[in-house]
């Protein structure tokens, strides 16, 4: 059974911490992406990763930061949490199939910063 | 870049009945692929179905169709003899090369 788990289910975190999201798959893909779900605005990516140690902006990636140092594993970084993070975050992963491949994704990282 | 288009934050359906979800998207991109996702009050992300952008046929699965009209740039996603179990967020995605963008998302509602 396929799997992508994220470190931590629930995490609050006060202003200026700096926060680790850790993403770990077993279906071996070369793509691993992190996005924040915000209500009305659906899913906005903030970054990808298509190989290890490389990695791409999505359209938010303002106050984050990602690692990519093995290939089942994908970091998002904030250096310094503030208010407007408070988000759920996702983390997903797909093989190198171009457009065909669909996303699996974890359960989800719902952050709080107060 | 990019952008995906739902212009239906909420909508509502009887049970058994077939309702339609829309979507749009915009990309200067030839090859491309379209999904939808159903993500429960439990939050987890269940993919529904795929349509690539040279696919002639719409895509089935089940209850589940994508209304595939290239030249309008439309996905919509039909879901027939709707059941209570069809209540959730469903998300329309695009993806081109390697990366994945989704839309708002439509809040569906299925009545008894």
């Amino acid at each position: 059974d396929v799997k992508v788990t994220q470190s931590s289910r629930y995490l609050v975190k006060r202003t200026g911490e700096k926060v680790f999201l850790e993403c770990v798959q077993d279906m071996d893909h070369e793509n691993m992406f992190w996005y924040r779900q915000d209500p009305g605005l659906g899913l906005r990516l903030i970054y990808f990763s298509y190989d290890v140690k490389m990695k791409e902006k999505g359209d938010i990636p303002e106050g984050y930061s990602v690692s990519r140092e093995k290939k089942e594993r994908f970091s998002l970084i904030l250096e310094s949490a503030s208010t407007n993070q408070t988000s759920m975050y996702l983390c997903a992963s797909g093989a190198i199939a171009g457009d065909a491949g669909e996303l699996f994704f974890g359960e989800g990282s719902r952050l709080t910063v107060l | 870049a990019q952008k995906i288009t739902q212009t239906q934050p909420g909508m509502f359906v009887q049970e058994k009945e077939a309702v339609t979800l829309d979507c749009t998207y915009d990309t200067s991109d030839q090859s491309y692929g379209l999904f939808w996702y159903k993500q429960p009050s439990s939050g987890e992300m269940i993919f529904l179905i795929y349509q690539g952008s040279y696919d002639e046929q719409n895509a089935t699965e089940g209850r589940y169709s994508l209304n595939f009209q290239k030249a309008r740039k439309s996905a919509n996603l039909v879901i027939s003899a709707s059941q209570l179990g069809d209540s959730a967020m469903y998300f329309c995605a695009m993806r081109d090369s390697n990366d994945m963008r989704f839309g708002a998302g439509t809040r569906l509602t299925v009545k008894p």
